[in-house]
């Protein structure tokens, strides 16, 4: 069975401090790995698409990378303004149109 | 740049009550998708449609119909509204199905009781 699972479930970090976020899954075969970024109240919004292990992806102080079985998300020096959920999903190439959602990293990031 | 766009943000309903979630894009996109998310478990999705007249069953439909007769529009209806449907409903819709990032809308918090 297709499957996604994040790690941790909460994260604080202060200003400055460094850390990576967990998405590893395990599905038949790999279409795409997708990262969003959720605030509450809203819908999530999209960061990066990742297709083959190896492949990084920037946006300021976010890095994802891909491996065969998981993903990170790293933050960098991040701010207050970086506090979010955020959700991995992939997309299988097997099935159907269908996006499989991790249940997210929720981020506090304390000035 | 409306993008995904959801009516209404909020809504309680009675037990046994209808009512129908409105869902519209304006980015041309063939798919469209209806997810509820709820604490700890994740988006699940519950219809989707490949395009205008084209719909099928996601993971968790039961209670939710769906229609698809316009490339823009993909309403959600929950006919007989159960306790068990309260949840965030979110309305994503993708440029064509492979590989493309999910737009979502905000999403309608709803409330049954």
């Amino acid at each position: 069975e297709d499957q996604v699972t994040q790690s941790p479930e909460a994260l604080r970090l202060q200003e400055g401090e460094s850390s990576s976020l967990n998405c590893s899954y395990t599905v038949s075969g790999l279409r795409g790995l997708f990262w969003y970024r959720q605030d509450p109240g809203k819908g999530p919004e999209f960061l990066f698409t990742l297709y083959s292990a190896g492949e990084e992806k920037e946006k300021e102080r976010l890095k994802a990378t891909l491996t065969k079985k998981e993903s990170f998300l790293h933050i960098t020096a991040p701010k207050p303004e970086d506090s979010a959920t955020y959700l991995c999903a992939v997309q299988a190439t097997s099935g159907t149109y269908k996006y499989i959602f991790g249940t997210g990293t929720r981020l506090k990031v304390l000035a | 740049n409306a993008g995904v766009t959801q009516t209404p943000k909020f809504r309680i309903l009675k037990i046994g009550q209808s009512m129908t979630l409105q869902c519209a894009q304006d980015m041309n996109h063939n798919y469209m998708y209806w997810y509820r998310q709820d604490p700890g478990m994740g988006l699940k999705l519950i219809y989707y449609s490949v395009g205008a007249g084209i719909t099928d069953k996601g993971e968790v439909p039961n209670g939710y119909n769906v229609s698809r007769s316009t490339t823009e529009d993909f309403p959600l209806r929950l006919e007989l509204a159960a306790p068990s449907q309260t949840s965030v409903y979110f309305c994503a819709s993708s440029l064509d199905g492979y590989n493309s990032p999910l737009h979502f809308g905000n999403g309608t918090r709803l409330t049954v009781t």
